[in-house]
């Protein structure tokens, strides 16, 4: 039993490229999340999806896009990187269900993004 | 918007000692109020977790204190001891049908124990 992973661990990107996050979960979990951490700044949700085949924006959604590819799967995209991306990068996973929001949430262990 | 603040941003506690960390929210609306442990190189995990019911609530040495009329909730770490030094979050979500479990998070104290 896994829990959450991440791929890759660590990525250098040049403005401009694009790149795939990578989030899988093997929990049979409902909900996944994408946040971002920067210092000074905690955890800010960037993307998320309540269950299969939904994603619904966070709070800083902008330069991002995901795909709920599956229960099981749940990727970012920068479609054009810039410096400004340059952070550590969670996925987690919850039980949430619609109208039981107050699940425990499991984080993988973080994709660190330096954007050149 | 901040929607959770929290302070200090970092602490050093010697070990023994009483570790206390602050969050204030403006959401009246929010009603549960978790706190995550996140050591270095690894994603946050749930620490412990309280619902406005009640005042407090104790797992082993870690409380969390909450006063609904101050917007405030706070965690103490009794005893503190140098495994405990790790990156503390607290965080805010509010329950409904419409809700999907997002969590506004504070922004972190990093906290060092001292041997």
């Amino acid at each position: 039993n896994a829990g959450v992973t991440q791929t890759p661990k660590f990525q250098v990107l040049k403005t401009g490229q694009s790149m795939t996050l990578q989030c899988a979960q093997d929990m049979n979990h409902n909900s996944m999340y994408w946040y971002r951490q920067d210092p000074g700044m905690g955890l800010r949700l960037i993307y998320y999806s309540a269950s299969e085949g939904t994603t619904d924006k966070g709070e800083v959604p902008n330069g991002y896009n995901v795909s709920r590819l599956n229960k099981r799967e749940f990727s970012l995209r920068l479609e054009s990187a810039a410096p400004s991306q340059t952070s550590v990068y969670f996925c987690a996973s919850s039980e949430t269900e619609t109208g039981h929001p107050q699940e425990t949430q499991y984080f993988g262990p973080g994709t660190r993004l330096l954007v050149l | 918007q901040q929607q959770v603040k929290q302070s200090p941003q970092s602490l050093i506690v010697q070990k023994g000692g009483i570790s206390i960390i602050n969050c204030a929210y403006e959401n009246t609306a929010f009603d549960y109020f978790p706190w995550y442990q996140q050591f270095p190189g690894k994603g946050p995990a749930l620490l412990i977790a309280i619902r406005p019911d009640v005042s407090e609530k104790k797992e082993g040495r870690f409380t969390i204190s909450f006063n609904k009329s101050a917007k405030q909730f706070s965690l103490h770490i009794m005893d503190s001891q140098p495994g405990d030094s790790a990156t503390y979050f607290c965080a805010a979500s509010i329950n409904g049908s419409s809700n999907t479990g997002k969590l506004i998070f504070g922004q972190g104290t990093t906290l060092q124990v001292k041997p």
